[in-house]
Parts: structure tokens; sequence; C-alpha cells
């Protein structure tokens, strides 16, 4: 079994760019997709990214999501921060035998 | 659109089973591209995979809870659930019932992304 290390909170201003990654513990992280969910208060999550760097549609541009093998961590990248980007961000990847969540980020807009 | 919406009790006392219902609208769930997933979110805390269904019956279990999971499928009413037996106070969450899908380059169930979710409800575990 593996693991997903996310930051317990970060926080950025308005119109700045963040950056919330989420390390896996054992495995490569390059050799099963990652996707990123967002989950505003009182709301189920939706779909940011899947496939590491794919959006939705209907997600702005402004979300963006890479891989780093050297550091066996996935990244989501928020740029243009705007007030409702506030909320609870998590990362999911798997193996063979299991579906993984990190623990999940809070990211505040200040 | 396709909409998710999870039934059943709030609360369960512990050592019993407990029993959520999810109907789909707006689309089959006899759809060949998706499996039908439940995850589940202890109040305050991340999120957990429970286990996904296929429209023929195929599951896939998260292996820590495996012993006492039970999701099943009904295509006649185009709905899915969940049985967890043998419940504690650890098993209070929001659970969620979400379209799962999985790509044609993963073996199974435990890939793929889930989208959409239902609203979620709070089963609470006491006596």
């Amino acid at each position: 079994n593996f693991m997903l290390t996310q930051p317990h909170s970060v926080s950025e201003s308005p119109g700045k760019t963040v950056t919330i990654s989420c390390t896996r513990s054992s495995g490569s992280i390059a050799s099963n997709y990652v996707q990123w969910y967002q989950q505003r208060p009182g709301s189920a999550p939706t779909t940011v990214i899947y496939e590491d760097n794919q959006r939705p549609s209907g997600v702005p541009d402004r979300f963006s999501g890479s891989i780093d093998s050297s550091s066996n961590s996935a990244s989501l990248t928020i740029s243009g921060l705007k007030t409702e980007d506030e909320a609870d961000y998590y990362c999911q990847s798997y193996d063979s035998s299991n579906l993984v969540f990190g623990g999940g980020t809070k990211l505040t807009v200040l | 659109q396709l909409q998710l919406q999870e039934s059943g009790p709030g609360l369960v006392k512990p050592s019993e089973t407990l029993s959520l219902t999810c109907t789909v609208s707006g689309g089959s769930i006899s759809s060949s591209s998706y499996y039908w997933g439940w995850i589940r979110q202890p109040p305050g805390k991340g999120l957990e995979w429970i286990g996904s269904i296929y429209y023929s019956g195929s599951t896939y279990y998260n292996p820590s809870l495996k012993s006492r999971v039970t999701i099943s499928v009904d295509t006649s009413k185009n709905q899915f659930s969940l049985k967890l037996s043998s419940v504690t106070a650890a098993d209070t969450a929001v659970y969620y019932c979400a379209r799962h899908f999985v790509p044609e380059y993963i073996v199974g169930a435990t890939g793929g992304w889930f989208d959409p979710w239902g609203q979620g409800t709070l089963v609470t575990v006491s006596s």
C-alpha cells in the first residue's frame, strides 16, 4: 500500500499563484495517473484535474497539474487566484490493489 | 445532466449494518464506460474510497474495508447500494456516491476518477 501526502494548508493573496504538492510514499508517481478534486465548504468534491494534467470541460485554465519524478510528487498549480478558489483540494491516485486519496490541503485566499 | 442521490438511515447503532442506496438519474447505470463508486469522509477529515461496482456486478473494494463491505447494483431501478457491517463510531462519516470513470488502460477499477458526485449523506454510528 502507498500513501499520498499533502500539506495541511496553504495561503496566498488574490491574483497570485499557489502550488499544492502531493507526494507518493512508494511506487513511482509517474506509473499511475493523478487526479485533483476541489471541495468547497458544505459541498461534494468536483474534479479539477485528471490524468496528471487534463482539465475537465468548464474548469478554467488557471488550474494546471504536473508530476515530478525526481521528488515522486504531483502538483496542482492555481494562477490568478480568486476568492472563489478557497476550498480543500485532494489528490488521488492508485495502484493495482487500491485507490487512494491524499489527506487534503486547505487553500485560503487572503 | 447526470445526478446521483444517496438515501438511507442517518443513524446506525454500533455493531449493526449500515445500508445506503444511490439513485442515478439523467443517465443509465448500465453504461459500458463507467463504474459506480462509494466514497466516505469522516467529519473534518479526508476522503476514503470504499469500493466500486460495474453494472454487470463486478466489484472492487478498498482492502482495508473489504471484509465488511458489500456493494450491489439494481439496473432495473438505476440504483446501486452499499452495505457496511459491524459498524463502530469510526464509521461515522458523510457517505458519497459517484460515477467512477475507469479508462480502458486500467485493469480493474482501482484507477480512474469520480465525477459527478452525489451531495452526500451523513451517517452517525451511535447507540
